[in-house]
């Protein structure tokens, strides 16, 4: 079984100041791991994927996320928030194995404070 | 290259009604998904086709949903008839075929927002 847990449901930050947006995961089998942004009336773009290289994981638009298993977190991050990265942030996990369902946290709105 | 698609987008029912929306996956895709998202809730899986099969239905909340992919091209997803809590966002997202070590990403399309009065 897999789950995922997003700490903060809204999370704000001022422009240029950092982004981190947290996920810890449980799983009974090792994990793929994902960040999916939604963007107001668009679709679930993946912003990065960790699928056991390397535990930094650089996404797009600057986003990047470390796996730490011993914490079994996957967070995200970004060194200087842009009024663009307002949205919607999703964590998911899914088995290392397969083409298995993503499981999925209950999302992160951030808002980008001028 | 075109991305997953679905229509409608927006569909505002009465309950009891019927409703279909449809998905287009990316071409070549053999790998299918449907998820929803209800109001402040997680998105969550609701059914997996590779080509025409079903290889998961365990997310489908009863029998009042139906799921199909016909020739393993588009798939639609019916709900008959439609309840209230039936209300959400349902996602779409499709994945080439696993080659092991390297995941499969599943595309997302934009979503069809159901609205059951």
């Amino acid at each position: 079984a897999q789950s995922v847990t997003q700490l903060g449901s809204h999370v704000s930050v001022s422009e240029g100041a950092l982004v981190l947006l947290r996920c810890n995961y449980s799983s009974s089998v090792p994990p793929y791991l994902f960040w999916y942004v939604q963007y107001p009336n668009q679709g679930l773009q993946l912003l990065l994927k960790y699928t056991s290289a390397a535990t930094l994981v650089k996404g797009i638009n600057g986003f990047e996320a470390e796996f730490k298993k011993s914490e079994t977190s996957f967070h995200l991050t970004k060194p200087s928030a842009h009024m663009s990265d307002a949205a919607e942030y999703f964590c998911a996990v899914r088995p290392n194995f397969g083409n298995e369902k993503l499981t999925f946290g209950t999302g992160t709105r951030l808002t980008i404070i001028p | 290259e075109a991305g997953v698609t679905q229509f409608p987008s927006h569909s505002v029912i009465e309950k009891g009604q019927t409703v279909t929306l449809r998905c287009d996956p990316i071409s070549g895709h053999d790998n299918l998904y449907w998820y929803r998202r209800v109001m402040g809730k997680e998105i969550k899986f609701l059914l997996h086709f590779v080509k025409e099969s079903k290889q998961d239905e365990s997310g489908m909340p009863n029998n009042r949903f139906l799921a199909e992919r016909t020739g393993g091209t588009y798939s639609t997803l019916k709900v008959q008839p439609a309840e209230l809590e039936d209300s959400g966002v349902y996602f779409c997202a499709s994945s080439q075929e696993d080659r092991g070590p390297v995941t499969d990403t599943q595309y997302f399309g934009p979503g069809t927002r159901l609205t059951v009065l």
